[in-house]
């Protein structure tokens, strides 16, 4: 079953525009991790976030997660085109080991 | 140097057939990982590797499935007799400490696979 859950499942916008996707999950974990990929490819770590910070930057980038709702989200900055990809979140629950579970995933589409 | 190597990236094949999927992890990575990736969806994981042995086989989804790693480098995924259902994109992964999923995972581009 689907650990995580992102969502909006797909996203348009516009360049200049900020993206924020959400990430739902269900059991207590370790960490939180986004991942990009961009069409044919694999996926890229872009950030990663421990069960104990509530907030994470990386250059254009920003991660919060919220324990208790058990939800994370991802909020890009003055997006580009090059930043049209899907975005998964994984999560890294306590009782897994090191297994990864990750959602489906959010299809964001930035148009210049 | 070199990130996780893939091979082969297409691969086509008849119902019934055996095939046989190639990772070359990132040099030093102890750990590796295999995933399944339908279209348009997240990834299933199915298998994880801490040098040459696999602590978690719980994801290989029948005992089609095989997967071996030697010399905790290269890696090996099998499926014996593949059915349509198996037609997806086969993810390998590494990362640099096992047993710790606090390291980030670096993937390779994937192999397609496509049963006829």
């Amino acid at each position: 079953s689907q650990q995580g859950e992102e969502d909006p499942q797909a996203l348009s916008i516009q360049e200049g525009e900020n993206a924020t996707m959400n990430c739902s999950y269900k059991t207590s974990i370790n960490n939180l991790q986004w991942y990009r990929q961009n069409s044919g490819r694999g996926l890229v770590h872009l950030i990663l976030i421990r069960s104990n910070e509530r907030e994470k930057h990386s250059g254009r980038l920003r991660v919060t997660l919220d324990t208790s709702k058990k939800s994370s989200s991802l909020l890009i900055t003055a997006s580009r085109a090059a930043d049209t990809a899907s975005y998964f979140c994984a999560t890294d629950e306590e009782t897994s080991g090191s297994r990864l579970t990750f959602g489906e995933g959010t299809q964001l589409t930035v148009n210049p | 140097g070199a990130g996780v190597s893939q091979s082969p990236s297409n691969k086509v094949t008849e119902k019934g057939k055996d095939v046989e999927l190639r990772c070359d992890p990132i040099s030093g990575h102890t750990a590796l990982y295999w995933y399944r990736q339908s279209l348009g969806q997240g990834l299933e994981f199915l298998i994880y590797f801490q040098g040459n042995s696999a602590p978690d086989k719980s994801g290989l989804p029948s005992d089609r499935f095989s997967a071996e790693r030697t010399g905790g480098s290269v890696s090996t995924l099998t499926i014996q007799r593949t059915q349509q259902e198996d037609s997806a994109v086969y993810l390998c992964a590494s990362s640099l400490v096992s047993g710790w999923s606090n390291q980030p995972q670096h993937f390779g581009d994937g192999t397609r696979l496509s049963i006829l």
